[in-house]
């Protein structure tokens, strides 16, 4: 069973940093496709980062120089450091898994933690 | 940039069919992924490559996809089925990940 559970998230001031990461059961995360999508408070989603197998990257220009991604092929796990915080930033963050066959599409999410912005 | 628009809201009664459609500058010529999100828990794709379901997803859910309109058709509406839903594609162009505005399905 396919399994992404993520941590990190919390309350951070502006222009701060925070780590969050996702642990990923059922399934190689370094032979997969990963991401990080997010959705600020009712509002939609957004793709913020793709890490792809070879360790390409994709970022949204929302957040490109400021978030990285990466992941820890022995610990089955995908991070996202997130720095210069903004509270446009404010967001539930999900980790998904990514697909592709001629198009990009996200199979399987984890819960979500919540990263809040503010003073 | 690319975009997709979804109506904010569509409405129907239990057992009847609801459309919600998924407006982009020549939709059909790009694959197209729909998610459903209940209120308080992340999104579970429910269609992808226009009209493929995943396993596990009812044969009620079906999607569509031609000239500026892609559509997810669900048959036989359950209470069940109420839920926000988003279209998605690849704009290969921009290498830009997409998402569709967000549609509500309210049941009756």
């Amino acid at each position: 069973e396919v399994l992404l559970v993520e941590s990190g998230g919390g309350l951070i001031q502006p222009g701060g940093s925070l780590r969050l990461s996702c642990a990923a059961s059922g399934f190689t995360v370094s032979s997969n496709y990963m991401s990080w999508v997010r959705q600020a408070p009712g509002k939609g989603l957004e793709c913020v980062s793709v890490i792809y197998t070879g360790d390409s990257t994709h970022y949204a220009d929302s957040v490109k120089g400021r978030f990285t991604i990466s992941r820890d092929n022995s610990k089955n796990t995908l991070s996202l450091e997130m720095n210069s915080l903004r509270a446009e930033d404010t967001a539930v963050y999900y980790c998904a898994r990514v697909r592709w066959s001629g198009s990009f599409y996200f199979d399987y999410w984890g819960q979500g933690t919540l990263v809040t912005v503010s003073s | 940039s690319y975009v997709l628009t979804q109506p904010p809201s569509v409405s129907v009664a239990p057992g009847k069919t609801a459309r919600v459609t998924c407006g982009g500058n020549n939709i059909g010529g790009k694959s197209v992924h729909w998610y459903q999100q209940k209120p308080g828990q992340a999104p579970v794709l429910v269609i992808y490559y226009d009209s493929d379901r995943p396993s596990g997803i009812p044969e009620r859910f079906s999607g569509s996809n031609s000239g500026n309109t892609a559509a997810l058709t669900i048959s036989r509406v359950e209470a069940g089925d109420e839920a926000d839903y988003y279209c998605q594609v690849w704009d290969g162009v921009s290498d830009h990940y997409v998402f569709g505005t967000g549609t509500k399905v309210t049941v009756l």
